[in-house]
């Protein structure tokens, strides 16, 4: 199975500042067919989770502009370019490209 | 709007059965895959299975293969996941997904499983 190994764990941020989430895969996540599906969710204390990106940068309609999804191959990463107090959560990465599908550990992000 | 509404969940005993359902509107259902993934308390993630659009193609985790079928009823825009031989590491909030691009888009609220003597 494709381990995907978040990093870090725990991130407290400043309001206003930007804060990044890495996501690495055991494998490359470029699919047959030629697209990585490597997708972002946000999941707010009581919440279900929710897709913020699709195909490693593709944001979902209304996901804020502030969120960005970058990487390829192995190496990912989620952006967010100033932080604000709804973004607290736990944010995870998922693998669609390889049987069976694998998430993240989980990112907590905290306000400081 | 996207609307996918979970139940069937609730108490069972270690080795009982029990069939989730996900009740989904706003969209046609018969064009998406679908997909279970459970929550542990205060655990992560964990994608358990899914189905094809039309049923043909059905994959799971390993830890439920044996024990689990997921199938869907497209005239009735519906999902379902049976759950056999149930064990104390199944309890989990189980969430219904509507796949599209590798990953689910729309989310219910999720129906809660215990597994417990």
């Amino acid at each position: 199975d494709v381990v995907m190994t978040q990093s870090p764990l725990s991130l407290p941020v400043t309001l206003g500042q930007p804060a990044s989430i890495s996501c690495r895969s055991s494998q490359s996540l470029v699919h047959s067919d030629g697209s990585t599906y490597l997708s972002w969710f946000q999941q707010r204390p009581g919440q279900s989770p929710r897709r913020l990106v699709y195909k490693v940068s593709n944001r979902d309609s209304g996901v804020p502009v502030r969120f960005s999804g970058s990487g390829s191959g192995t190496d990912f990463t989620l952006k967010i370019s100033r932080v604000e107090a709804e973004d607290v959560g736990v944010y995870y990465c998922l693998q669609g490209t390889h049987w069976p599908k694998t998430f993240g550990q989980g990112t907590k992000v905290e306000i400081k | 709007e996207v609307q996918l509404v979970e139940s069937g969940g609730g108490l069972v005993q270690p080795g009982g059965s029990l069939r989730l359902s996900c009740a989904a509107s706003g969209f046609t259902f018969s064009t998406y895959w679908m997909t279970w993934v459970r929550q542990a308390p205060g655990k992560g993630l964990e994608w358990v299975a899914s189905i094809k659009e039309d049923g043909s193609k059905k994959f799971y985790v390993d830890s439920v293969k044996g024990r689990f079928t997921i199938s869907r009823d497209n005239a009735k825009n519906s999902l379902y996941l049976q759950m056999n031989s149930l064990r104390a590491d199944d309890t989990a909030l189980y969430y219904c997904g509507s796949d599209i691009f590798g990953g689910p888009l729309g989310w219910g609220q999720g129906t809660q499983v215990t597994v417990s003597s």
